[in-house]
């Protein structure tokens, strides 16, 4: 069936480096894509999200890029802090029936 | 309350008893979503509810599992006759519905089968 899919499980980076997560997706009726951040022993909290009608979207230090084309979608963060250690999830809303599909995760390691 | 609350946060069950696990969504929210998600893995698609329609249970991963969502507002996960597999935190979400809404989640409820 169609689904989400990431492409790297564990990122590494180094404190004030610049992250990017990426997911790739197959259903080509999904028009709304969400990222969000798991943090240990929490739930999945909204990071920013973006329609298929834009291919960017700005944020606080992040920014969502999509690429309908290849049906690719990705998350940067910029000066990448300790804090945002976390699993990042991205996830689609079809526009048959609503409902919110997750992608696999990206465990994202920042190093001091 | 604010968010979305999920009762227990943790439970610990005997295998073969039944458990209820209870979601309070944000008040006004027509969708309500029901995901598993085991240890260090993704969030596995149970349940959701829109509205007055049918729920789509296609998620749904044996008929050991049922959810109810009383009154369009509280929803409550039944499991029968648990398994150790069933083991997982339990992530119910809330939002507005229609196409392009956030879904905000509780904190989970974390099920240790044993």
């Amino acid at each position: 069936g169609e689904s989400v899919g990431l492409h790297l499980p564990t990122l590494s980076v180094q404190e004030g480096d610049n992250s990017i997560i990426n997911c790739a997706y197959s259903n080509s009726a999904s028009d709304y894509f969400i990222w969000y951040k798991q943090e240990s022993g929490k739930g999945p909290q909204f990071i920013i999200d973006i329609r298929s009608n834009m291919d960017k979207r700005q944020g606080q230090r992040v920014t969502v890029l999509l690429n309908k084309t290849v049906k690719h979608l990705s998350l940067q963060i910029a000066a990448t802090q300790p804090g945002d250690s976390a699993v990042y999830f991205c996830a689609e809303i079809s526009n048959a029936g609503n409902m919110l599909t997750f992608g696999g995760g990206t465990r994202l390691m920042v190093k001091p | 309350g604010a968010g979305v609350s999920q009762s227990p946060s943790n439970k610990v069950t005997e295998k073969g008893k039944d458990v209820e696990l209870r979601c309070d969504p944000i008040s006004g929210h027509t969708a309500l979503y029901w995901y598993r998600q085991s240890l260090g893995q993704g969030l596995e698609f149970l349940i959701y509810f829109q509205g007055n329609s049918a729920p789509d249970k296609s998620g749904l991963p044996s008929d050991r599992f049922s959810a109810e969502r009383t009154g369009g507002s509280v929803s409550t996960l039944t499991i029968q006759r648990t398994q150790q597999e069933d083991s997982a935190v339990y992530l119910c979400a809330s939002s507005l519905g229609g196409g392009d809404t956030e879904a905000f989640f509780g904190q989970g409820t974390r099920l240790t089968v044993v």
